[in-house]
């Protein structure tokens, strides 16, 4: 069974910096790309990141370029996310996904569920 | 960036009716699309892929269509389990990948 388990989520001060992790079982992490997305009530659902399966090719949303990097430990099956410079708009719920294999098909198979973040003084 | 909006935002069913839910988006994305459902505390589940495929266990009554910019997700039958919020989701271009609001199910 396919298991993906976020970790790491707390309150943070503005500016404040925190590491998301995820980890995966169930499945040969090290052959997927990994992504991250995020919840807030009220908007859905939106995606912040996408790595490969080595973890040097990476995309990111606008919104978190700069601040935001994801990496990952394929020894370790586990994904990351580096949230430095944070927001009060980026408290939500922070879900890791798996992308469906074969290439070229951006939807994801499988995800967390989930780990808050809220950032506030 | 590609706007998906769905619509209704909340969609009032009995049991064994039949529930039908609207995703546009701003351009065309050809068949790029997938479905999840999504209930509280739980995983995320994908429904539906290339706008009409079912993802592996998904049960017959949830069917999707549709290309282009319109798209469509039936549930033929709601049953209990079925009551949640459901997303759509465009994978034809991007950064970034982009869902819609969402559309909740909920018990008329």
């Amino acid at each position: 069974e396919v298991l993906l388990v976020e970790a790491g989520g707390d309150l943070v001060q503005p500016g404040g910096s925190l590491r998301l992790s995820c980890a995966a079982s169930g499945f040969t992490f090290g052959g997927y790309w990994m992504h991250w997305v995020r919840h807030v009530p009220g908007k859905g659902l939106v995606w912040i990141s996408r790595i490969n399966p080595t973890g040097r090719d990476t995309n990111y949303a606008d919104f978190v370029k700069g601040r935001f990097t994801s990496s990952r430990d394929n020894a370790k099956n586990t994904l990351y996310l580096h949230m430095n410079s944070v927001r009060p708009e980026d408290s939500a719920l922070y879900f890791c996904a798996r992308e469906a294999p074969n290439g070229g098909n951006y939807y994801f198979d499988s995800w967390g569920r989930g780990i808050p973040v809220t950032v506030s003084s | 960036e590609i706007v998906m909006t769905q619509s209704p935002a909340t969609l009032s069913v009995s049991p064994g009716e039949r529930a039908t839910l609207s995703c546009r988006a701003s351009q065309s994305i050809a068949g790029s699309l997938a479905w999840y459902q999504h209930k509280a505390g739980q995983t995320p589940k994908l429904l539906i892929y290339h706008a009409s495929t079912r993802a592996t266990g998904v049960p017959a009554r949830f069917s999707g269509s549709g290309s282009g910019t319109e798209f469509t997700l039936t549930i033929s039958s709601l049953q209990s389990e079925d009551f949640a919020v459901y997303y759509c989701q465009q994978y034809n271009k991007w950064p970034p990948l982009t869902f819609g609001g969402g559309t909740k199910v909920e018990i008329k």
